[in-house]
């Protein structure tokens, strides 16, 4: 099992630009999530699906879209990228039978120029 | 705001000795308390948790305090390792919904 897997690994974008974080996993896992780290602050947590078709709105979700067509699928929109947003983003999922063990992925560095 | 305040943001520590961090909540309706550690270009991963019904939860050399009424617990890991520098996250989260993480402690092992 390849677990979590995020692509690109690193990503430079200039302010206004939009592109997508890839997130796939192969555990048949209900629950996803995306989280932003940055220096100071944790990580904080963005979006979140419960399973495909849902999703919900964490505690930075402005500037962010997401949507789950698919158990294994978790992408990551940005729309319209501004300097705020240079940060490390993870995805993570766990089994969705109550709370447990998150499983990160490696994470994308992403620069907003 | 910070749901989840952690202390402190660094910390040196003598190979062999004991490591403690920190972390205070508000919500009390949180039911879950893990602890992520986290290497250099790495994802989390968890290293142990606890949930509000015991005090105290060992897992080798690493032990979670849990303080209910003083809305408090600690990750304790003694006879600290070189191998255990890294970066340390607690968090909370209610009814598996959302995980919110305290601010990091950067951990370093001198040997």
């Amino acid at each position: 099992n390849a677990g979590v897997t995020q692509t690109p690994k690193f990503q430079v974008l200039k302010t206004g630009q939009s592109m997508t974080l890839q997130c796939a996993q192969d555990m048949n896992h209900e629950y996803m999530s995306w989280y932003r780290q940055d220096p100071g602050m944790g990580l904080r947590l963005i979006h979140y699906s419960v399973g495909a078709g849902i999703t919900d709105q964490g505690e930075v979700p402005n500037g962010y879209n997401v949507s789950r067509s698919t158990t294994e699928d978790f992408p990551l929109r940005l729309l319209s990228a501004a300097p705020s947003q240079t940060s490390v983003y993870f995805c993570a999922s766990r089994n969705g039978q109550g709370v447990g063990k998150l499983f990160f992925g490696s994470g994308t560095q992403l620069s907003v120029l | 705001q910070q749901q989840v305040k952690q202390s402190p943001q660094s910390l040196i520590v003598q190979k062999g000795g004991i490591s403690i961090i920190n972390c205070a909540y508000e919500n009390t309706a949180f039911d879950y308390f893990p602890w992520y550690q986290q290497f250099p270009g790495k994802g989390p991963a968890l290293l142990i948790a606890i949930r509000p019904d015991v005090s105290e939860k060992k897992e080798g050399r690493f032990t979670i305090s849990f303080n209910k009424s003083a809305k408090q617990f600690s990750l304790h890991i003694m006879d600290s390792q070189p191998g255990d520098s890294a970066t340390y996250f607690c968090a909370a989260e209610r009814g598996a919904q959302k995980l919110v993480f305290g601010q990091g402690t950067r951990l370093t092992i001198n040997p």
